[in-house]
């Protein structure tokens, strides 16, 4: 079975900064992958997510994520951030063989200082 | 509506109760899971139905917790004998077969165990 682990469980950054925050997952098949939000008071939404093709994605707001296949990772990535990205970013991974569960890691929450 | 519709929004209730929470899924949606959020625990998977397929339960905690989906549409949450360890936001969520993983969440309900 598949297990995603987000090694940064807090993060505190000033507004500018660059962000990165690490996703790796367990699995030894093929895997989709990726990166809900939740907004203080909201609910969970997509970022982004990786299929296939080219291993940098683009998603909402200015975050990208890279899939490195080597080292089992999907990490964030958002050269400056604002106030506004203020969050919880959780990873996620299913197995791309048949229909399978969507397994989340434990979250990251994110603070931006203005 | 166009989203993912929870009910209630927020139970109390006192210990050794049954509660029930309902969730209805985007039309059309054939795949839903339950999801449960706890403080400092992440997304805790719970079960997953996927069209007329038998559900997968690996995640229910216990024998007190069971759902059902009817008509491959409107699914409950059931936990009986509630503890206090129960106590948590627990999320459903929705998605379309042709885009596996990705997931459409509802706000959740927020269940207190007194």
């Amino acid at each position: 079975a598949q297990s995603v682990s987000q090694h940064n469980h807090h993060v505190i950054l000033s507004e500018a900064a660059s962000l990165e925050l690490g996703c790796n997952y367990s699995y030894g098949g093929t895997v989709n992958l990726f990166w809900y939000v939740q907004y203080p008071g909201q609910h969970l939404q997509l970022l982004l997510k990786y299929f296939s093709g080219d291993p940098l994605v683009k998603g909402i707001k200015g975050f990208e994520a890279e899939f490195i296949k080597s080292k089992f990772s999907f990490n964030l990535r958002k050269p400056s951030v604002q106030w506004s990205d203020t969050a919880e970013y959780f990873c996620a991974v299913n197995a791309r063989t048949g229909f399978q569960k969507l397994v989340f890691g434990t979250g990251t929450r994110l603070l931006v200082s203005p | 509506g166009a989203g993912v519709s929870q009910s209630p929004s927020n139970k109390v209730t006192e210990k050794g109760k049954d509660v029930e929470l309902r969730c209805d899924p985007i039309s059309g949606h054939t795949a839903l899971y339950w999801y449960r959020q706890s403080l400092g625990q992440g997304l805790e998977f719970l079960i997953y139905f996927q069209g007329n397929s038998a559900p997968d339960k690996s995640g229910l905690p216990s024998d007190r917790f069971s759902a059902e989906r009817t008509g491959g549409s409107v699914s409950t949450l059931t936990i009986q004998r509630t503890q206090q360890e129960d106590s948590a936001v627990y999320l459903c969520a929705s998605s379309p077969h042709w885009a596996a993983g990705e997931l459409f969440f509802g706000e959740g309900s927020r269940l207190t165990v007194l």
